[in-house]
């Protein structure tokens, strides 16, 4: 069965700090897919980025970055000098991959780390 | 591009009242549809998987007849919650994906209140 832990319930930062959310999954599959997604208090969920198990190259996008370190199965995104925007839950999850290809089938998500920024 | 819209974004209705929820992807079309549910300050629970032409594929302890599921074409999907009771409230989202090696693009959600 997978599992997706975001142990941190709720973070609270001030503007222009740099937070880590935690992200630990467990899954028998040797090939995944990784992700994250942002909910805004207007609770659309926003697709931030998808991670190939095969692939654990850190990603860098803007002020945003990912840390897939396999050997710990962790997939932590960080936040570089916080905006208030940035105040949301955010969610880890996890997808099992058919063959190569495959982009994954059921998502599998933990329970949420909501971020608070203030000024 | 990946755009889902979800319709109604908020309904309130009697309890006993069937309640429909359409998912549509704008822009690209979505040969499997997901519907999740999602309580207050919790996760997403998966519901079903619903694939183009063919019967939607539920999740453990989720009922087929009380949530019935419809993918009639490759750009809509919808979710009817049947006789709908003050538990049913909840926060429903739908997804859409292009293809098997595509992610998940979330529609806005629609907000359940039963009274």
């Amino acid at each position: 069965a997978q599992k997706v832990t975001q142990a941190q319930t709720e973070i609270s930062v001030v503007e222009k700090e740099d937070v880590t959310l935690d992200c630990v999954y467990e899954t028998r599959d040797t090939t995944y897919y990784l992700f994250w997604y942002k909910q805004p208090p207007s609770g659309e969920l926003v697709f931030l980025i998808r991670r190939n198990s095969f692939d654990e190259q850190n990603e860098i996008s803007g002020r945003y970055s990912w840390n897939f370190q396999k050997s710990t199965s962790s997939f932590n995104f960080t936040i570089t000098a916080s905006q208030v925007v940035d105040s949301a839950v955010y969610f880890c999850a996890l997808s099992e991959a058919r063959g190569l290809t495959g982009g994954g089938n059921k998502l599998t998500f933990g329970t949420g780390t909501q971020l608070k920024v203030e000024l | 591009g990946a755009v889902v819209s979800q319709h109604p974004s908020w309904v309130i209705c009697k309890s006993g009242t069937s309640v429909k929820i359409e998912c549509r992807s704008l822009d690209f079309q979505a040969t499997t549809m997901f519907w999740y549910r999602q309580f207050p300050k919790q996760s997403l629970m998966l519901m079903a998987t619903s694939n183009e032409g063919s019967k939607a594929t539920y999740e453990q302890g989720v009922e087929k007849d009380k949530f019935l599921i419809n993918h009639a074409s490759l750009t809509l999907s919808t979710l009817t919650v049947t006789s709908a009771h003050p538990e049913d409230s909840s926060f429903y989202i739908c997804s859409a994906r292009k293809g098997s090696n595509q992610p998940q693009h979330f529609g806005d959600g629609t907000r359940l209140s039963i009274l």
